[in-house]
């Protein structure tokens, strides 16, 4: 089943302990991006990849780091996790930067600093 | 700097009834326009795309239309279902590097 797969699923962590969300998709996409999500302010950028080694800011890339070493993975790093974080993460990956095709989105990590 | 508006905020219909969202955006140069439903909890699932060339998009009982001209879409939800109770976004893509600009969703609520 072709899917974009996100882990975990929920996180509680504490102020300044590293953390690393996973991102996989089996689709062969070139595009992957993640995204916060907070009530009343939508979907927002935060890195994007257009393809292996290439990697770009979004709206709100502050606090985070991605890699793209391989074409399937796209973790999202948080070096030292802080409460304004606490957000709800979307992955998703799009056969283009286009978009033309639409995004495949993950399930979701729902991630709470404390 | 792009944007894109949605409205209603929020909706509530009967079962059975139709019902429309409004998208408007001011993203330039437009290369494609997309609604998506978003259940609570989970990821946008996709329901439509349009590029500048098409005007009028249908999937089951859902169908979009795209003004290029007046920078505005809609979606048409017909004979509505309870399942079809869910958070719908609109998203455009344009620009230098095509980075998607999300609208905050219209949360709309079927009751039976």
């Amino acid at each position: 089943e072709a899917q974009v797969t996100q882990n975990p699923r929920y996180l509680i962590t504490v102020t300044g302990k590293k953390l690393t969300v996973t991102c996989s998709q089996n689709m062969n996409h070139e595009y992957m991006s993640w995204y916060r999500q907070d009530p009343g302010l939508g979907l927002r950028q935060i890195y994007y990849s257009m393809n292996v080694e290439v990697t770009d800011k979004g709206d709100v890339p502050e606090g985070y780091k991605v890699s793209r070493k391989e074409k399937r993975n796209f973790p999202l790093i948080l070096e030292s996790p802080s409460p304004n974080q606490t957000s709800l993460y979307f992955c998703a990956s799009s056969p283009t930067q286009t978009g033309n095709y639409g995004y495949t989105f993950g399930s979701g990590t729902r991630l709470t600093v404390v | 700097k792009n944007q894109v508006e949605q409205s209603p905020q929020s909706l509530i219909i009967l079962e059975g009834k139709n019902c429309t969202l409004q998208c408007n955006y001011t993203v330039s140069p437009f290369s494609n326009l997309r609604w998506y439903k978003q259940d609570t909890g989970r990821g946008p699932v996709s329901l439509t795309i349009m590029t500048f060339s098409e005007n009028t998009k249908s999937n089951g009982r859902y169908t979009a239309t795209l003004d290029a001209d007046t920078k505005q879409s809609s979606l048409h939800i017909t004979a509505s279902q309870l399942s079809d109770s869910a958070s719908y976004i609109c998203v455009v893509s344009g620009g230098v590097g095509y980075i998607p600009t999300f609208g905050r969703g219209t949360s709309l609520i079927v009751h039976p």
